[in-house]
């Protein structure tokens, strides 16, 4: 099972949106509505941002948000703050009833 | 307050073996699927495999880059995971997260551990 494909770093500047891209195949990304998000902050573990596409956990800003279209998901960070600068992952469940993660993006907060 | 305690790791050589262990608490342990998860130094999160609860037989399943060298077990009366890791090699040098979600078969994992680090090393 490769990994799914994301870019390798991002940037935008305080208040701006910024979007993250994550595409596998239709064994996963496309196949499932189980792709997460997460957020991983250096020496941290990480931590859940969103699950199932586009839902939220308890406590996750609104500023956070995910979408699929297809093969690839995405996620939007709207209204950018410099504590979002963090490595940001996704994975998706796969035919195998495994799981695949992205290869991580680098957020950078200008 | 849910916790998972991660320990077990440490320095050893290529070819040798490491058991992992997991220490849960705070949630019905017994109820939830429960997963492995490493990371190597500077690298991405890399999916290491899941181990069901009982009423899914215990059923398990592995990453490619691991199968058939680790094996991942639970003891519910201990709320404990572990991982057995046998035939070690030097790429499998990486921090090791257990991690589980808020439903019991979640795959989004909303519970992590701290890691335990492993590393493989002449």
């Amino acid at each position: 099972q490769s990994a799914l494909t994301q870019p390798a770093s991002v940037s935008g500047s305080p208040g701006q949106s910024i979007t993250i891209s994550c595409t596998g195949t239709s064994s996963d990304v496309g196949g499932y509505n189980h792709v997460s998000w997460y957020q991983q902050h250096p020496g941290k573990a990480p931590k859940l941002m969103i699950y199932d596409v586009s839902n939220r956990p308890s406590g996750v800003s609104n500023r956070f948000s995910g979408s699929k279209s297809g093969n690839t998901a995405s996620l939007t960070i709207s209204g950018l703050q410099a504590e979002d600068e963090a490595d940001y992952y996704c994975s998706s469940y796969t035919t195998s009833s495994t799981l695949v993660f992205g290869g991580g993006t680098k957020l950078t907060v200008l | 307050e849910v916790q998972l305690v991660e320990s077990g790791g440490g320095l050893v050589q290529p070819g040798g073996s490491l058991r992992l262990s997991c220490a849960a608490s705070g949630f019905t342990f017994s109820d939830h699927y429960m997963n492995w998860v490493r990371q190597a130094p500077g690298k991405g999160l890399e999916w290491v495999g899941r181990t069901r609860n009982k009423a899914n037989s215990y059923t398990a399943e592995y990453a490619a880059s691991v199968k058939g060298r680790f094996t991942i077990s639970r003891d519910d009366s201990k709320n404990s995971l572990y991982l057995q890791m046998n035939s070690l090699k030097t790429e499998d040098t990486a921090v090791y997260y257990c991690a589980c979600g808020y439903y019991y078969d979640s795959s989004g994992y909303y519970y992590w551990g701290q890691g335990t680090l492993v590393t493989v090393s002449s």
